[in-house]
């Protein structure tokens, strides 16, 4: 399986500064369609994941746009501009080009 | 509006099975996979099972492979998963997410406990 290693695991943020969470995968996320299956999910205390960004740099519909997905191949970035208070959960990287599906460990953002 | 509600969570015993249920509503079902989502207390989100949209295909993760069973309805529009040979390890909220990894929509999950 796709391991998929996001580092840091834990990141204090002050309110109104950036966020930058890494996730790297252990094989090439190119499909053979040429897209590229890398997903984000935002957890908030409590609550269902939610997608916030697909195929690398694709918002969902209602989502921030001081959030932003990069990346290409193995390495991958979810930036967050402006943190919010809202923003806080953890954040998960998330696989879908190679069988089966595969997340990372999570990262929890929290406010210093 | 796409809703996901799933039910059939609680408390079974060791070795015991149970069947989880997720209804879904606001989007063409039966054109769409489903999955399984876990989270264990405390852990991250681990994908068990996906179905496609007609049922004909069905996909389940090495750690649960041939204890859990994923089904569908597309008559009821809900997707189940009948889980058995229960364990401790199995402890977790069960999500149903739209898509077969996609995961554009998840309910808001359903506590299985397994203890004596």
């Amino acid at each position: 399986d796709v391991v998929m290693t996001q580092s840091p695991l834990s990141l204090p943020v002050t309110l109104g500064q950036p966020a930058s969470i890494s996730c790297r995968s252990t094989q090439s996320l190119v499909y053979r369609d040429g897209d590229t299956y890398l997903n984000w999910f935002q957890q908030r205390p409590g609550q269902s994941p939610r997608r916030l960004i697909y195929k690398v740099s694709n918002r969902d519909s209602g989502v921030p746009d001081r959030f932003s997905g990069s990346g290409s191949g193995t390495d991958f970035t979810l930036k967050i501009s402006r943190v919010e208070a809202e923003d806080v959960g953890v954040y998960y990287c998330m696989q879908g080009t190679h069988w089966p599906p595969t997340f990372g460990q999570g990262t929890k953002v929290e406010i210093k | 509006e796409v809703q996901l509600l799933e039910s059939g969570g609680g408390l079974v015993q060791p070795g015991g099975y149970l069947r989880l249920s997720c209804a879904a509503s606001g989007f063409r079902f039966s054109s769409y996979a489903m999955s399984w989502v876990r989270q264990a207390p405390g852990k991250g989100l681990e994908w068990v099972s996906s179905i496609s949209g007609t049922g004909g295909s069905t996909y389940y993760a090495d750690s649960v492979k041939g204890r859990l069973t994923i089904s569908r309805d597309n008559s009821k529009n809900t997707v189940y998963l009948q889980l058995s040979s229960l364990g401790a390890d199995d402890t977790a909220v069960y999500y149903c997410a739209k898509g077969r990894a996609d995961f554009d929509y998840w309910g808001q999950g359903t506590l299985l406990t397994v203890s004596s």
